[in-house]
């Protein structure tokens, strides 16, 4: 079964960039990813998917400051020009055999 | 605009049983897989069933096999999940999500205490 690691926490001051990184496990590097975001005391909210070569699809309304990329058996999110609404946690995601898997999720606080 | 509203959740003792219910608007509800992911108090999300556009397959982690079901009702745009034998460790909000899943809903609370 594929496991998803992320790093707990993350940090970046408003304004700049951020890097979030999601690993797959070995054998699964050709897998595709989803991102999700969960601000405080919301439900979730599809940001994206990420292919193994890259390319992206965004969800509804999902601002251009958002983006994705893959090298690897790693999946990235990069956020631009942060601003504090972008203060969450975010949650990849891939598909199993019927099932969905998450990774562990990365709080994102914004300095 | 899609919309997702979950509800049924409350409080249950260990060993009873919650209906949760799902209703979704704004697009062809008949055409997505439709899922159930729970979280538990300040813990990460984990996916527990879903179902094919037309019932036809269901799936379940396994700690829930037995003792949960999934249904869906596509002249209601609706998705339930019967929990049955409820145990403490299913305390959680459980939320519906629609496709891959590109839509969620806020959550209903369901508390076994």
């Amino acid at each position: 079964q594929v496991v998803l690691t992320q790093s707990p926490s993350a940090s970046a001051s408003l304004g700049a960039s951020v890097k979030l990184t999601c690993t797959l496990s070995s054998g699964y590097s050709r897998n595709a990813i989803a991102w999700h975001q969960q601000q405080p005391e919301k439900g979730p909210r599809y940001l994206m998917k990420v292919n193994s070569d890259g390319s992206h699809s965004k969800g509804d309304g999902i601002p251009d400051r958002f983006a994705g990329s893959s090298s690897g058996a790693e999946r990235y999110l990069t956020i631009s020009s942060l601003q504090s609404e972008d203060e969450a946690d975010y949650y990849c995601q891939t598909w199993g055999t019927g099932s969905w898997v998450f990774g562990g999720g990365t709080k994102l606080t914004v300095l | 605009e899609v919309q997702v509203v979950e509800s049924g959740g409350g409080l249950v003792q260990p060993g009873g049983s919650l209906r949760l219910s799902c209703a979704a608007s704004g697009l062809t509800f008949s055409s997505y897989w439709m899922s159930w992911v729970r979280q538990a108090p300040g813990k990460g999300l984990e996916w527990v069933a879903n179902i094919k556009y037309d019932g036809s397959a269901k799936y379940y982690l396994d700690s829930v096999k037995g003792r949960f079901t999934i249904s869906r009702d596509n002249a209601k745009n609706s998705l339930y999940l019967q929990m049955n034998s409820l145990r403490v460790e299913d305390t959680a909000m459980y939320y519906c999500a629609i496709g891959d899943p590109e839509y969620w809903g806020q959550g209903t609370l369901v508390t076994v205490s």
